[in-house]
């Protein structure tokens, strides 16, 4: 079991449907992070937060709505997504000012 | 100029040889530099982390550091199958505000 924690495992919703997806960090890190992985591709970084504010959005698209109610919550509200928004998504954490980044499992997600 | 680069590979090496892995990076103010081990399908794990010139060994694993080059390396010994996964190279940039990963390197290890 890692230190961060990431629900559902597993999503498959409609285009127009909303959903979030929820990642916990029970490691005392400061900084968390959402990235994208679609199939057979590298990893791309969504967004940043340190101290609970957003300090980088990677031209992300609106229908991905990130939010950070604290240190170690941060979550990702889907809304209208496409089907070539089908990826793992993934979450990690760190202490700001980087030392090592921690993941979670990653969230399967599947827009049909 | 990517701000990480790695070969995508892949880099294939039979069972019990040496794997190279290599690293470049643009970012001079960059201090650290982390290997994740990703499988396919599963996150990326940390395996590694280098502070400093010179070289770090932990197991079967020695990550190499050249920060007037800026290049970092990973070097696995004895090489197994179950080595073969993608290898990710990460470094802190924009001020140390993120982490950024390269594209990553393929490894087979071949029986």
């Amino acid at each position: 079991e890692t230190g961060v924690t990431q629900t559902p495992r597993h999503l498959v919703m409609g285009m127009t449907n909303k959903k979030s997806l929820k990642c916990e960090q029970h490691l005392g890190h400061n900084a968390m992070y959402w990235y994208k992985q679609s199939a057979k591709k590298p990893l791309e970084l969504m967004f940043v937060y340190n101290f609970k504010e957003q300090t980088e959005n990677n031209s992300v698209p609106s229908r991905f709505s990130p939010e950070c109610p604290n240190s170690s919550h941060l979550f990702l509200h889907l809304h209208t997504l496409q089907p070539e928004d089908s990826a793992l998504y993934l979450c990690a954490s760190s202490k700001k000012g980087v030392t090592e980044a921690f993941f979670g499992q990653g969230t399967r997600l599947t827009v049909v | 100029q990517k701000e990480v680069e790695q070969n995508s590979g892949p880099l294939s090496v039979p069972e019990g040889a040496i794997a190279s892995l290599n690293c470049t990076y643009s970012d001079r103010g960059s201090q650290s530099f982390f290997w994740y081990r990703q499988y396919s399908g599963k996150s990326p794990e940390l395996i590694m982390s280098i502070y400093s010139n010179g070289d770090k060994e932990d197991g079967r694993f020695t990550a190499q550091l050249n920060k007037a080059s800026q290049y970092v390396s990973l070097l696995i010994r004895d090489s197994q199958p179950s080595d073969s996964a993608t290898y990710l190279c990460a470094a802190p940039t924009g001020g140390g505000n993120k982490l950024t990963f390269g594209t990553g390197t393929q490894l087979k290890v071949e029986l």
